[in-house]
């Protein structure tokens, strides 16, 4: 079973719909992110979380939210789907401690169609 | 402000060599660098870390000049296998960035029989 689970896998929804994209992970990881990638572009972070308690904006929160219901957990809404959030979305999670870095594992993808 | 990766594409004969480059405006902590094929999910390559420390695949190379903020990605003897779009990643030394990555917008990388 892969370690970063994404649902659903692709979705098209229309706009002014409110969408809710799922990720789970068995690494056991505290830290939990959300990023969207643009066709051509490089991956923008959302929200991340570095634990239950702990969640905070990234570069784009506009027009997302988040909820971390366990640690394994971590579900991206989008309360009142645009076109422009047409996009790949990922989910990753990595380990840490204060002395290092950890890379990031990440979700297959939700690919999301606004109409 | 994202860093900044050149160049933007390269087309390799296999067996071929090249270098990625990936430049910061901003003092790191870390750099990690991935690879994605099409549509895939970024794939984990290495890490670089100010003070010297490097975690990887034993395949890969790279090299991080802390005092420049630069990177780069050394692909040796190129396979078909290396295809794909890598990005970089940087962790600044903000205490308040640890943890969070800033994505390049990536290098596509075509390697041809």
């Amino acid at each position: 079973d892969a370690d970063v689970t994404q649902t659903p896998r692709n979705r098209i929804t229309k706009t002014g719909k409110r969408i809710m994209l799922e990720c789970s992970q068995t690494k056991g990881h505290d830290r939990m992110y959300w990023y969207r990638q643009d066709p051509g572009l490089g991956l923008q972070l959302i929200y991340y979380s570095f634990d239950v308690k702990d969640i905070n904006k990234g570069e784009i929160s506009d027009g997302y939210s988040v909820s971390r219901q366990a640690q394994a957990k971590f579900s991206l809404s989008l309360e009142s789907a645009i076109p422009n959030q047409t996009a790949l979305y990922f989910c990753a999670t990595s380990d840490h401690d204060r002395d290092s870095s950890y890379e990031q594992y990440f979700g297959p993808g939700t690919r999301l169609t606004v109409t | 402000q994202q860093p900044v990766q050149s160049p933007q594409a390269v087309i390799l004969r296999e067996g071929e060599d090249a270098v990625i480059n990936c430049s910061s405006s901003k003092a790191l902590y870390s750099v990690h660098w991935y690879r994605q094929k099409h549509g895939e999910a970024p794939i984990f390559l290495m890490i670089l870390l100010k003070g010297g420390e490097q975690k990887g695949h034993d395949k890969i190379s790279a090299s991080f000049n802390e005092k420049k903020q630069q990177s780069s990605l050394y692909l040796t003897a190129s396979q078909l296998s290396y295809s794909g779009t890598y990005f970089c990643g940087t962790e600044t030394a903000a205490t308040d960035s640890w943890g969070k990555l800033q994505f390049g917008a990536g290098t596509q990388v075509v390697v041809t029989p």
